[in-house]
């Protein structure tokens, strides 16, 4: 089964410590594995790819497919990093592609 | 940079009543989907569409469900004969090509049945 999980619902840090958002995933084959931001009342966006490989606002996620994990990670949060954070996956499944999302995890970055 | 809109913002109506979404994927995609997000669930898919026909659905689309794309622009989600439990945020997204692109998504409209 296609799966992705988010194991947090909410997580706080303050200004300046460090991030991560744990994502795994399920899926048999090779997927493309995604991060999307929703800050307030705003729609979805990309924030990076495992395929590109690069840093985006600071943030980074390795794809570990012995752990089937594509954490994400800052080393010093900032105040807007607070929003909605969603891991997605994006595969074939039943001859198209799809993105699946977890269930995201809202980070609040304290002042 | 070009958007993917989605008219209205917010739409309330009444059970039973029928509801068009819309969209304007960006003008050079292909590939066009629906998702849901129930308040404070994740994000579901719902269909994918491609070439002017579902490529995929989920079970969540069922026969109140369609989808169309009636004047090579617009992308439009329909539900039939809305119940209480089809209130939820839906997004519209599109991408370029298939599968490890970046899907853009709309600002979603939030339906409220009521």
């Amino acid at each position: 089964a296609q799966r992705v999980t988010q194991p947090e619902k909410l997580l706080s840090v303050f200004k300046g410590a460090p991030v991560e958002l744990k994502c795994n995933y399920s899926y048999s084959g090779s997927p493309e594995l995604f991060w999307y931001v929703q800050y307030s009342r705003q729609r979805l966006q990309l924030l990076l790819r495992h395929i590109s490989r690069e840093s985006i606002k600071g943030f980074t996620a390795d794809l570990n497919k012995g752990e089937t994990s594509f954490h994400l990670k800052k080393p010093f949060a900032q105040e807007e990093d607070s929003a909605m954070y969603y891991c997605a996956l994006s595969g074939l499944a039943s001859g198209t592609y799809k993105y699946i999302f977890g269930t995201g995890t809202r980070l609040k970055v304290l002042a | 940079e070009p958007e993917v809109t989605q008219t209205p913002s917010h739409q309330v109506t009444q059970m039973g009543q029928e509801v068009i979404l819309r969209c304007v994927p960006i003008s050079n995609h292909l590939y066009f989907y629906w998702y849901r997000q129930i308040l404070g669930q994740k994000v579901e898919f719902l269909v994918s569409f491609y070439n002017n026909e579902i490529s995929e659905k989920s079970e969540i689309f069922d026969d109140q469900f369609s989808v169309e794309r009636p004047d090579g622009s617009n992308f439009t989600l329909k539900i039939r004969s809305t119940k209480l439990e089809d209130s939820a945020m839906y997004f519209c997204a599109s991408s370029e090509a298939e599968g490890g692109t970046e899907a853009f998504f709309g600002q979603g409209t939030r339906l409220t049945v009521v």
